[in-house]
């Protein structure tokens, strides 16, 4: 079936350091979102890609969507506490309405 | 804001039992889904509505049922419930497929236990 599968799956990171996740699906994606988790929440919608290619940033966030269109990775500067949780993408199969979800980076931030 | 709220946070439930987790968005979503949140596993859909009394099976839907009887409301039924039922369970609701560009709106969630 089709599947999206995000490495890794937990990073410690110093604060300050960079951190990146990355999204692959097995199929062709029409857009894919990202969403991030806080420890004892709930997913929180970031962002949408839908073009090859397509870069966006948010402040220190950087989203790529590849040119392929299956798949995808999240960059941040210089980490903060802030950003502390599980990082989500969930790409939606070309031609479906659905959205599979990846199973989850899971940051942790090192004060 | 739109919000998505979920009946309960916590809920302990014994084997067999019939268990009802309701989900409310006050936002005139078309779309509510219900998935389940596994450690390792990730967000697994279970059952999702396009439009009331509409109803579709996602990945995951064997020993579950669910009704959109309003559009506001989404229900997930475990008919029997089972200690491998026990999890986080995640409502969410989005605009149309041509207006996704807004994503989800989750709920806080219910942690299901069943003893």
């Amino acid at each position: 079936g089709q599947q999206v599968m995000q490495i890794p799956q937990y990073q410690h990171v110093q604060e300050g350091e960079d951190f990146t996740t990355y999204c692959n699906s097995s199929t062709t994606l029409s857009n894919i979102q990202w969403y991030k988790q806080r420890p004892g929440g709930h997913p929180v919608f970031l962002i949408q890609l839908v073009k090859s290619g397509e870069v966006k940033k948010q402040k220190r966030l950087t989203f790529q969507f590849g040119e392929a269109k299956k798949n995808s990775s999240l960059h941040i500067t210089a980490t903060q506490t802030t950003d502390v949780g599980t990082y989500f993408c969930a790409g939606q199969p070309s031609g479906t309405y659905k959205y599979i979800f990846g199973t989850g980076t899971r940051l942790k931030v090192l004060a | 804001d739109v919000k998505v709220t979920q009946s309960s946070r916590y809920l302990v439930k014994r084997t067999g039992e019939k268990v009802f987790l309701e989900c409310v968005q006050d936002m005139d979503h078309e779309n509510m889904f219900w998935y389940r949140q596994d450690p390792g596993l990730g967000l697994r859909l279970i059952y999702f509505s396009y439009d009331v009394k509409m109803k579709e099976k996602g990945d995951i839907p064997e020993g579950y049922s669910v009704s959109r009887e309003k559009k506001e409301r989404f229900s997930l039924i475990l008919e029997s419930a089972s200690t491998n039922q026990t999890s986080m369970y995640l409502c969410a609701s989005s605009l149309t497929p041509a207006r996704a560009q807004y994503g989800y709106t989750f709920g806080s969630g219910t942690r299901l236990t069943v003893v």
